[in-house]
């Protein structure tokens, strides 16, 4: 059965510091990789996924995120943080190839201060 | 529509009463999928359905939920006889593929007083 740890449930930063989410998964097949961005009082946004392919993923809003197969992760970064990043983000995985459900992690509350 | 429609946003209930959440879909996405966020448990995984049939009811917690999905659209999440431990959002998301991720909606936040 898979599954998804994100390591950290709050993260403090002040604005245009570099920050890193961190997102490990534990799976006996191989996987597609999303993660998702929760803003106040909204419903979930997709910020990036990786199928296949470079294991360097861009996302919206100045976002990446990095596959590495041998340490099972899929972190992610962005150099420069704004006020507006401040929201909960969410890693999730799936079976590549399923047509089923995500697997989400507990989330990771990213906290921008000025 | 343009997106995910949830319905209602806001739900609060007595408990012991049915309560019955409805979400609409993008149109053309095949697949539908519930889950339910509470305060921090991440999303856990209700129920997904592949046009009208439900692969994968695994993620119910109990008998006392159900859910349809009827002409491949629109689909209701049923609670019978509500407990507190029902409160949470309640998320609904569709997809054309799964790789191409989910489109959420608002969701539904369920209070049982």
């Amino acid at each position: 059965a898979q599954s998804v740890t994100q390591l950290d449930s709050q993260v403090p930063v002040f604005e245009e510091a570099p920050v890193e989410l961190r997102c490990n998964y534990s799976s006996s097949v191989s996987v597609y990789l999303f993660w998702y961005v929760q803003y106040p009082n909204q419903g979930l946004q997709l910020l990036l996924k990786y199928l296949s392919g470079s294991t360097l993923v861009k996302g919206i809003n100045g976002f990446e995120a990095e596959f590495n197969k041998s340490q099972t992760s899929f972190h992610l970064r962005k150099p420069s943080v704004h006020i507006s990043d401040t929201a909960e983000y969410f890693c999730a995985v799936s079976e590549r190839g399923s047509q089923g459900n995500l697997i989400f992690g507990k989330g990771t509350k990213l906290s921008v201060k000025p | 529509g343009a997106g995910v429609s949830q319905s209602p946003s806001n739900k609060v209930t007595e408990k012991g009463k049915d309560v019955e959440l409805r979400c609409d879909p993008i149109s053309g996405h095949t697949a539908l999928y519930w889950y339910r966020q509470s305060l921090g448990q991440g999303l856990e995984f209700l129920i997904y359905f592949q046009g009208n049939s439900a692969p994968d009811k695994s993620g119910l917690p109990s008998d006392r939920f159900s859910a349809e999905r009827t002409g491949g659209s629109v689909s209701t999440l049923t609670i019978q006889r509500t407990q507190q431990e029902d409160s949470a959002v309640y998320l609904c998301a569709s997809s054309p593929r799964l790789i191409y991720g989910y489109t959420f909606g608002s969701g539904t936040r369920l209070t049982v007083v």
